[in-house]
């Protein structure tokens, strides 16, 4: 079944560890996303990359890196985790390109990352 | 800068009657508009959006909404909820149909039996 896989789906992590968080997608869109999400803030936009090799900062990409380096791939790195950055993240894509443009927003299951 | 406000946050109401949840926004340029339903557990999925054209439009699960240019809102309807219905939902704003898109807070929608 097409669409985003994101992993892992849960971690606790020890605060000041390096963590990626995986998406993949496979619906060849050239956009993709971050989000965070947390009770009261809604979705929060952490970094996105409209087309493979570019990369742009949303709302609150401080504590937070990406990298694109094909059309499928877009991790999510937390240099050193903070518990502040206890959160629910989504990753997102949009095929935003080659006409077929409908500015709809497909979403994963979402990663729950809890830091102590 | 863009910002979207959805001022309720919970939404409580019995089956078979109808709902309405707020959204307005923010924003000096023309917006593309978006509500997304979130069940638990699960990830976002779209119900409707707003592009151009008609300013009434109708998205799935029987939802509907409207934009209103001069109020700067898009507020969600449905005449008659059903249980299944009960899940968080969230409005969002883009001011290009392929650009950063924005979330308001959400409104969790809980449908009494």
């Amino acid at each position: 079944i097409a669409g985003i896989t994101q992993a892992p789906t849960s971690q606790i992590l020890a605060a000041g560890r390096r963590m990626t968080l995986r998406c993949t997608q496979d619906m060849r869109h050239n956009a993709m996303y971050w989000y965070r999400q947390d009770l009261g803030l809604g979705l929060r936009l952490i970094h996105y990359s409209n087309t493979a090799g570019t990369t742009g900062k949303g709302e609150v990409p401080d504590g937070y890196s990406v990298s694109r380096a094909n059309t499928d791939d877009f991790p999510l790195t937390l240099a050193s985790a903070v518990p502040s950055q206890t959160s629910v993240y989504f990753c997102a894509s949009s095929d935003s390109g080659s006409g077929r443009n409908t500015g709809e927003l497909f979403f994963g299951e979402g990663s729950r990352l809890t830091v102590l | 800068a863009q910002s979207v406000t959805q001022l309720d946050s919970q939404v409580p109401v019995f089956e078979e009657a109808p709902v309405e949840l707020r959204c307005n926004y923010s924003s000096s340029v023309s917006v593309y508009l978006f509500w997304y339903v979130q069940y638990p557990n699960q990830g976002l999925q779209l119900l409707l959006k707003y592009l151009s054209g008609s300013t009434l439009v109708k998205g799935i699960n029987g939802f509907e909404a409207e934009f209103n240019k001069s109020q700067t809102s898009f507020h969600l309807r449905k005449p008659s909820v059903h249980i299944s219905d009960t899940a968080e939902y969230f409005c969002a704003v883009s001011e290009t149909s392929y650009d950063k898109v924005i979330f308001g807070p959400g409104t969790s929608l809980s449908v009494i039996p």
